[in-house]
């Protein structure tokens, strides 16, 4: 089984600032690995994700994550924020090559600020 | 890309009274969709996987009689909340995987938010 700990319920930050949300994951076999964004009353929208190769993946909104397998992390980062970025963000992973159902994290709430 | 819609976007109904949820892949198809529980400020809860063609496959804790699930066409699959109690009010959201390079990937719809007065 595979669990997924997201360490912020929630992440204030100011417009154009760094922001950086974390995410470490627990599993006995490989994994994909995913960020999901969803804003209020909607569904989840993928932001990226990580199947293999280059340990950094690009998404979609400036985003990007880093897959450290030593540390299981794949924390999101992006360089300047936007007011627009203010929604809940989730990580998820499934198993590589067997059940492709989800895990996710409880999710972090990214507030951005003027 | 792919696209799933559910409908209805939002609904209220009263205590007692049973109301449906669609799920539908729009441009592929799924012969597996899931639907899932979001409770406010809380992760998404797998409730149960639809099958297409045969019965739904529930999570544990999850009253099948309560949740009846339908996956009545490769495009289609509803879930119906039997009479629904205020308890049951919440987000409901289904997704439906798509194979793309690397392995299968979640589509997910825009969410139901049910209201049950």
């Amino acid at each position: 089984a595979q669990s997924v700990t997201q360490l912020d319920s929630q992440v204030p930050v100011f417009e154009e600032a760094p922001v950086e949300l974390r995410c470490n994951y627990s599993s006995s076999v490989s994994v994909y690995l995913f960020w999901y964004v969803q804003y209020p009353n909607q569904g989840l929208q993928l932001l990226l994700k990580y199947l293999s190769g280059s340990t950094l993946v690009k998404g979609i909104n400036g985003f990007e994550a880093e897959f450290n397998k030593s540390q299981t992390s794949f924390h999101l980062r992006k360089p300047s924020v936007h007011i627009s970025d203010t929604a809940e963000y989730f990580c998820a992973v499934s198993r590589r090559g067997g059940s492709y159902i989800p895990t996710f994290g409880r999710g972090t709430s990214l507030i951005v600020h003027p | 890309g792919a696209v799933v819609s559910q409908h209805p976007s939002r609904v209220i109904c009263k205590s007692g009274t049973s109301v449906k949820i669609e799920c539908r892949s729009l441009d592929f198809q799924a012969t597996t969709m899931f639907w899932y529980r979001q409770f406010p400020k809380k992760s998404l809860m797998l409730m149960a996987t639809s099958n297409e063609g045969s019965k739904a496959t529930y999570e544990q804790g999850v009253e099948k009689d309560k949740f009846l699930i339908n996956h009545a066409s490769l495009t289609l699959s509803t879930l119906t909340v039997t009479s629904a109690h205020p308890e049951d009010s919440s987000f409901y959201i289904c997704s439906a995987p798509l194979r793309g390079e690397g392995g299968y990937e979640q589509y997910f719809g825009p969410g139901t938010r049910l209201t049950v007065t």
